[in-house]
This record gives structure tokens, C-alpha cells and sequence, in this order.
């Protein structure tokens, strides 16, 4: 089955201990990237990666960090986080190929993290 | 730069009326997709619709139709003879050049029985 998976669903931290959130998807897809949810502003992009390597900041990129070394796994890295980014997040992959857009975006199950 | 605008933040409506999410929608771009996304009390996002900027027929699934008018810049969708299972979040997306995705900010539509 087509998935994108995420690990763990759920996290209460505390401010300034590391942590890591996975994201694995099995489509061999090239586009992986990371959007948090929060009420009143919809979803935004904070990193993304076009393939192996390559990684880029979206929009809300400050106190985040990611990596690419695998074309299946894009984990989300918070290095020292904060209770401002206590958030749903949301991990999508999708095709490369394609006019832009076209690529069906497929969404993991999301992470809900609370941040104390 | 793009920007997704769905004014409504909340609608209440009692089983079987129709309801309709709206929509407006900014880009530069001329080729350009547009989505719209459920999003159930369990927190997933339920793909519902993807639409492309050349292709302006409307579109029906079941109890679900989008309106796209590029005249307006508006992805409007209607739900016919609402049920409680239809109370979620609704998101309309935009995506041009690459595959980012920008998000509404969403409209919470509460059916009562």
C-alpha cells in the first residue's frame, strides 16, 4: 500500500530537549516536505527536498532542521524546541515528474507535538 | 506571490441543507492547480479534489460540486444535503511552479442532526 508514515503521532516535550520526527514513504517518490498546522493559518510549508541531498526552506523554516540522505525518509529535526512550535505537522511526498503541480501530494497520518 | 483566502472561518448548518465553501485564490501564474482537502475530527487530510487552471467545467461527486471560475479567481465548492460525517475542516490549497503547496486557512463546517 501507497503511505507516507510519520513517527511518533503524538509528543509533549519540554523546551529545549531534541527531538526528531520521521517521515517514510515507500512511492519512491523525488518530492518530500514538512508543513505545520496551525488554527487560523492553515497549513505551512517549513522545509522541502527535491530529491536526495537537496533540501530548501519553505516558509516557516526558523528552529527547524532536516535532512535527506535517502530518497525514502525526510526526518524533521527541532534542535532545541520551543512552545511556539507546539503544532500538528504534516509530512507529504509526491512525483517530481509532471507539469508543476500536477504530482498528486500524498499527506502522512501527522504529528501532534506540544512543546512545555 | 500566492495566497489562498477562505473568508468563512466557521458555518454551522443543520442536516441536508446545502452548504457552499468559499474560495479565492492569488497567483501570477497561468498554469496552476487547485485543491481542496477534508480534514475529520481524527486530524488526517482527506484529498477531495484537484483541478488544474485550464480546465474550468465544473465538476460532481455524489453530494459534492466545485464551482471554478478564473474570472473571479474562485474554487467554491458545495456540499448538497449536508450530513454529520461532512462536519470537518476544509482546506483549498494552490500550487504552481514546483510542488508547494499553499494552504486557506481553512473553514470548520459544524453539521447538526
Amino acid at each position: 500500500e501507497a503511505q507516507v508514515t510519520q513517527n511518533p503521532r503524538y509528543l509533549i516535550t519540554v523546551t529545549g530537549k531534541k527531538l526528531t520526527v520521521t517521515c517514510s514513504q515507500n512511492m519512491n517518490h523525488e518530492y518530500m516536505s514538512w508543513y505545520r498546522q496551525d488554527p487560523g493559518l492553515g497549513l505551512r510549508q517549513i522545509y522541502y527536498s527535491m530529491n536526495v541531498e537537496v533540501t530548501d526552506k519553505g516558509d516557516v523554516p526558523e528552529g527547524y532542521k532536516v535532512s535527506r540522505k535517502e530518497k525514502r525518509n525526510f526526518p524533521l529535526i527541532l534542535e532545541s524546541p520551543s512552545p511556539n512550535q507546539t503544532s500538528l505537522y504534516f509530512c507529504a511526498s509526491s512525483s517530481a515528474e509532471g507539469l508543476a503541480g500536477d504530482s498528486e501530494q500524498f499527506f502522512g497520518p501527522g504529528t501532534r507535538l506540544t512543546v512545555l | 506571490a500566492q495566497k489562498v483566502t477562505q473568508a468563512q472561518t466557521e458555518i454551522s448548518v443543520v442536516e441536508k441543507e446545502d452548504v457552499t465553501l468559499d474560495c479565492v485564490y492569488e497567483t501570477r501564474d497561468t498554469t496552476y492547480y487547485l485543491f481542496w482537502y477534508k480534514q475529520p475530527p481524527s486530524g488526517e487530510l482527506v484529498f477531495l479534489i484537484r483541478r488544474n487552471s485550464f480546465d474550468e467545467q465544473n465538476e460532481i461527486s455524489g453530494r459534492y460540486s466545485w464551482n471554478f471560475q478564473k474570472s473571479t479567481s474562485s474554487f467554491n465548492f458545495t456540499i448538497t444535503a449536508s450530513q454529520v460525517v461532512d462536519s470537518a475542516v476544509y482546506f483549498c490549497a494552490l500550487s504552481d511552479y514546483g510542488n508547494k503547496l499553499v494552504f486557506g486557512a481553512g473553514t470548520i463546517l459544524r453539521v447538526k442532526s
